[in-house]
């Protein structure tokens, strides 16, 4: 079966950096998104990986490994209206979307 | 970025009634929406990928005659919540793509909140 694994809370201190790990296991691979959610609310698009490497878009940069079936989505100095969820998203081979969990971010002062 | 409206934001409806979503991309033709429904503290739910000028795609467990899905234009796909119950009350969000299925980003609107009474 298809599979996206996030861990569901994390929390971390204002101005610090955090890292949000994501695994999957999905019939082909055709890109990985990572989307941000704040409660209420619609997700907004972060990032696309679609080759390994890193992407850095300002303060977050996000990860991609096809190889080991893992990325990450790096948050630094950390503001307190970074508080949301975090979705992480795979497109399989028949470019559906096999979204994750979410990982709630509790930013503390 | 691209624009996605959904209306209304938040609907209250008595259980039996039948309520209607619209999903609208403001500044570009799509093809392609998503409707997705998520429940309280769990993840989005893809219902169903709607395509302009056919029927829509549902997945499995969705109940078609329920959610009634039409996406009659390039700009606009709504979904009917028909005879609603308490169980339906949910957050129904839609989304559409801007470009071919292999780029990527998905646009959302920001979201319904359905209460059944």
């Amino acid at each position: 079966g298809q599979n996206i694994d996030q861990p569901t809370e994390m929390t971390a201190t204002e101005g610090a950096i955090v890292q949000i790990n994501c695994t999957y296991q999905t019939s082909g691979f055709n890109g990985l998104f990572w989307y941000q959610q704040h409660a209420g609310e619609a997700p907004t698009f972060l990032s696309y990986n679609v080759l390994d490497g890193l992407e850095e878009k300002g303060r977050f940069s996000s990860f991609l490994s096809r190889s080991k079936g893992y990325s990450y989505l790096l948050l630094k100095e950390l503001q307190m209206k970074d508080s949301a969820s975090y979705l992480c998203a795979v497109m399989d081979s028949n470019y559906q979307l096999i979204w994750g969990a979410g990982t709630k971010l509790i930013i503390k002062p | 970025g691209a624009v996605v409206s959904q209306h209304p934001s938040w609907v209250i409806c008595k259980s039996g009634t039948s309520v209607k979503i619209e999903c609208r991309s403001l500044d570009f033709q799509a093809t392609t929406m998503f409707w997705y429904r998520q429940f309280p503290k769990q993840s989005l739910m893809l219902m169903a990928t709607s395509n302009e000028g056919s029927k829509a795609t549902y997945e499995q467990g969705v109940e078609k005659d329920k959610f009634l899905i039409n996406h009659a234009s390039l700009t606009l796909s709504t979904l009917t919540v028909t005879s609603a119950h308490p169980e339906d009350s949910s957050f129904y969000i839609c989304s559409a793509r801007t470009s071919g299925r292999d780029t990527g980003e998905l646009f959302f609107g920001e979201g319904s909140r359905l209460t059944v009474l």
